[in-house]
């Protein structure tokens, strides 16, 4: 099972929006709508931030979302803060009932 | 509140089996529907999912690992392990635990992690 592809690295000024991709195949990504989040900064456990494509747990800030299309599920954040400075990762069911991850994006905040 | 935390060795020798506890607490194995997972973080890489298992004792792994896995539950103590047979330097990484929430197959309560290092 091939890691979902993820850019490495996005950045982007306080305010604006960014979109991190996650590209997986008709076997995990395409097929479900089991796609997640998560959310890790240095040294710290992932969290998560977004699941079944875009459903927020309670607690997430609304400024980010979740959607799929295809065989790509894309993580979007708005009104970028210093704090959202991380790795995001994405993760999905697959028809083996395996669970896949992306290889994850560093986001820069400017 | 729920709560997960990995123990267990940091360090362990080439060719031997590493192994993991994750103790919860906030919730009862035993009562729950979930799968507890074992996932890991090799050092400045992403996350790969090792594998789960349900209270029943059924379990699931990671075909790339599931020659060397074992993952067992003790309800009694509430309490998950990892056995992972044969490892190598490839195998260092930090491991965490998970709760997932099955269908839609998400990991919503983690542990802080615990690095093993491989090595002798």
């Amino acid at each position: 099972q091939s890691a979902l592809t993820q850019p490495a690295s996005v950045s982007g000024s306080p305010g604006q929006s960014i979109t991190i991709s996650c590209t997986g195949t008709s076997s995990d990504v395409g097929g479900y709508n089991y796609v997640s989040w998560y959310q890790q900064h240095p040294g710290k456990a992932p969290k998560l931030m977004i699941y079944e494509v875009s459903n927020r747990p309670s607690g997430v800030s609304n400024r980010f979302s979740g959607s799929k299309s295809g065989n790509t599920a894309s993580l979007t954040i708005s009104g970028l803060q210093a704090e959202d400075e991380a790795d995001y990762y994405c993760n999905s069911y697959t028809t083996s009932s395996t669970r896949v991850f992306g290889g994850g994006t560093k986001l820069t905040v400017l | 509140q729920v709560q997960l935390q990995e123990s267990g060795p940091g360090l362990v020798k080439p060719s031997q089996t590493l192994s993991l506890t994750c103790t919860v607490s906030g919730v009862s194995i035993g009562s729950t529907g979930y799968f507890w997972s074992w996932i890991r973080q090799h050092p400045g890489k992403g996350l790969e999912w090792i594998g789960y298992i349900h209270y029943s004792g059924s379990t699931y792994y990671n075909p790339s690992l599931k020659s060397r896995v074992t993952i067992s539950v003790d309800t009694s103590k509430n309490q998950f392990s990892l056995k992972l047979s044969s490892v190598t330097a490839a195998d260092t990484a930090v491991y965490y635990c998970a709760r997932e929430v099955p269908s839609p197959y998400y990991f919503d309560y983690w542990g802080q992690g615990t690095l093993v290092t491989v090595s002798s």
